[in-house]
């Protein structure tokens, strides 16, 4: 079985502090994803990783930033919190081939309060 | 760019009632459809998935969707809906190539005796 591990199930930090999110995946996928999840606004895509060292942007990147280093590890970083990045925060992986391989497998996410 | 639409924000049916929740995308070519299940606080889990072939597609927990190229839909459905069933359920398609999937806005489902 796929599986996708977050660092904390639940953060809280305060305003302008730097805080890193950390997401392993145990399937040597080569795509990583994070996401944000607010109530009403469904899953929004922060950032993606199609390889090692490989970023794109996605739909709302602003004020994140992330990094790819090993294959295995995809790390979030909110450079100075503010409280509208409290959110639901998901990771996902999957390898990158065709038709089955395109599957997104998520890890439990991560609730991060911002005060 | 492929989108999805999930029209109902919210559902409650009876225990034991059937359920379906309906899914719209847009994508020109014939895409890779999901549909995943949340349950409260938790990550998202694949419940069944479409990529060609028999457009009846069945998957985990009795549930099974439909694909209909000439709706554009892609519909999932359970004969007999169980307490545990209640959740958040999203669509989501992905477009050939290596393209994120792209998901709807959800459906949450409740369920009452």
């Amino acid at each position: 079985d796929v599986k996708v591990t977050q660092s904390s199930r639940y953060l809280v930090k305060r305003t302008g502090e730097k805080v890193f999110l950390e997401c392993v995946q145990d399937m040597d996928h080569e795509n990583m994803f994070w996401y944000r999840q607010d109530p009403g606004l469904g899953l929004r895509l922060i950032y993606f990783s199609y390889d090692v060292k490989m970023k794109e942007k996605g739909d709302i990147p602003e004020g994140y930033s992330v990094s790819r280093e090993k294959k295995e590890r995809f790390s979030l970083i909110l450079e100075s919190a503010s409280t509208n990045q409290t959110s639901m925060y998901l990771c996902a992986s999957r390898s990158s081939g065709t038709g089955p391989g395109k599957t997104q497998y998520f890890g439990p996410g991560t609730r991060l309060l911002v005060l | 760019a492929q989108s999805v639409t999930q029209p109902d924000i919210h559902i409650t049916v009876s225990e034991g009632a059937s359920l379906e929740l309906r899914c719209n995308y847009s994508y020109g070519a014939t895409p890779y459809l999901f549909w995943y299940v949340q349950s409260p606080g938790q990550g998202l889990q694949l419940l069944l998935k479409y990529f060609s072939g028999d457009t009846l597609v069945q998957g985990i927990k009795g549930f099974e969707a439909e694909f209909k190229r000439s709706q554009s839909s892609f519909n999932l459905r359970k004969p007999s809906v169980h307490w545990s069933d209640a959740a958040e359920y999203f669509c989501a398609v992905g477009a050939r190539g290596n393209t994120p999937l792209v998901f709807g806005k959800g459906t949450r489902l409740s369920v009452i005796a």
